[in-house]
């Protein structure tokens, strides 16, 4: 497929546990954030947004939390299912200008 | 709708080959985005296209690439000549609007190797 990040750092947990995915951005300056989900030879998928406004945010069975303080993010997901393998990454943005994406982070879900 | 296609899924060549890379966008989506993964750099957005016009093409990395969209369901992405170091996942997205990131689809990628 046209999955890539063969060599990304990987999180194992266990079916049924919370997993949470860190993510370092750079520009003190970004106003907005997204986490995406990308499965083995599929493009991107958005999973869910933040503002720099906010420090957290919920959806369905993921939340994001922004810590602007120290230019961090986090995913969490809730009660992880091996649907959920995948890489995720974030994105940083300033007024949608300096589109960043980071490295990416492989999620794999022990039965 | 069968969502963003891309072709070829994927393509080998040898250094100096013109490579074509090619994207139908969603119906009824005003925007497209080519970007370009990599290990070493990630995902990257090369260009993108509203109404057919290329409005931000800041992200190409040289003149060996270049693209085109001749009309709202059809867009290339051309190297040539290509080098190994061209070799990435290239995707296509599209949206209604530029900012939309929650509307915004990819394609499944074509992945390119240069020899």
């Amino acid at each position: 497929g046209e999955s890539v990040g063969l060599h990304l750092p990987t999180l194992s947990v266990q079916e049924g546990d919370n997993s949470i995915i860190n993510c370092a951005y750079s520009n003190s300056a970004s106003d907005y954030f997204i986490w995406y989900k990308q499965e083995s030879g599929k493009g991107p998928q958005f999973i869910i947004d933040i503002r720099s406004n906010m420090d957290k945010r919920q959806g369905q069975r993921v939340t994001v939390l922004l810590n602007k303080t120290v230019k961090h993010l986090s995913l969490q997901i809730a009660a992880t299912q091996p649907g959920d393998s995948a890489v995720y990454f974030c994105a940083e943005t300033n007024y949608g200008q300096n589109f960043v994406f980071g490295p990416g982070t492989r999620l794999s879900v022990l039965p | 709708d069968a969502g963003v296609i891309q072709s070829p899924r994927h393509e080998v060549t040898e250094m100096g080959q013109e490579v074509t890379l090619r994207c139908k966008p969603i119906s009824g989506h005003d925007y497209l985005f080519w970007y370009r993964q990599t290990m070493m750099r990630g995902l990257e957005l090369l260009i993108y296209f509203n109404n057919n016009v290329p409005i931000d093409d800041s992200g190409m990395p040289e003149d060996r690439f270049s693209a085109k969209m001749p009309n709202a369901s059809f867009s290339t992405l051309k190297i040539q000549p290509s080098e190994p170091r061209d070799s990435a996942v290239y995707f296509c997205a599209s949206s209604t609007q530029r900012y939309s990131y929650n509307e915004q689809f990819f394609g499944p990628g074509t992945r390119l190797t240069v020899l």
